[in-house]
């Protein structure tokens, strides 16, 4: 089946330091990730869109500057945040889509992100 | 602006009985609706999804009635177990073919299944 691992489940940054984190799709090719966070609230907010063989797509309020996002084949992506504050605090969810399919967008289990 | 809702915020349903999560959505374009269900420390899991050309999905225990005139839709979970009790979300994305759709989420609704 398809499954989508992320690494690391959880982690404490200092303010203004950076971190990565990855996200890896086993068992189906992931021509699409997309990145979100999860407040606390539930909310979900999609920071970008990275399709292979095409531009990484940001959404409002996200810049490549602030998540640096890779898709560097099928099954790997990973996105930091630079200088993370307090306000990017929350659970980020990579989540992927198969070659070819239909759109079922299968998510990783997140990696929770603590700013002290 | 919000173009996926969901009612109720929460819910509570004894064991055995069906619980009713409602949608509706802003955008005519939408024409996949996935559900996911999410259980605390988890990320979201594909539950059961529904495409605009049918008014019906049926998954086990799930189903997904759906009105595109009225542009709502609802997940039935039939015989509730107190394993069901988790967020459910409802999503949707127009062109269900295109990898580079993205999802539009509801703020989810928080089920409560008491044995």
């Amino acid at each position: 089946g398809a499954l989508v691992y992320q690494y690391p489940r959880r982690t404490i940054c200092k303010s203004g330091t950076s971190m990565r984190m990855e996200c890896q799709a086993v068992g189906f090719q992931a021509t699409s990730v997309a990145w979100y966070r999860q407040s606390p609230q539930k909310t979900f907010e999609l920071i970008a869109l990275s399709t292979v063989n095409s531009a990484i797509k940001y959404e409002q309020n996200f810049t490549q500057e602030k998540f640096p996002i890779s898709h560097p084949n099928l099954s790997f992506s990973s996105m930091t945040v630079l200088n993370a504050y307090l306000e990017d605090r929350g659970l980020y969810l990579c989540g992927a889509r198969e070659v070819g399919g239909y759109a079922e967008q299968f998510f990783g289990p997140g990696t929770r992100l603590t700013v002290l | 602006q919000q173009q996926v809702r969901q009612s109720p915020q929460s819910l509570t349903v004894w064991e055995g009985e069906t619980a009713i999560l409602n949608c509706s959505y802003e955008n005519s374009a939408f024409d996949y609706f996935p559900w996911y269900q999410q259980f605390p420390g988890e990320g979201p899991a594909l539950l059961i999804s529904i495409l605009s050309v049918s008014n019906k999905k049926e998954d086990g225990r799930f189903t997904i009635f759906f009105n595109k005139r009225e542009k709502k839709l609802s997940l039935h979970i039939a015989d509730s177990q107190p394993g069901d009790s988790a967020t459910y979300f409802c999503a949707a994305s127009e062109g269900q073919q295109g990898t580079g759709s993205k999802l539009s989420f509801g703020k989810g609704a928080k089920l409560t299944v008491s044995p």
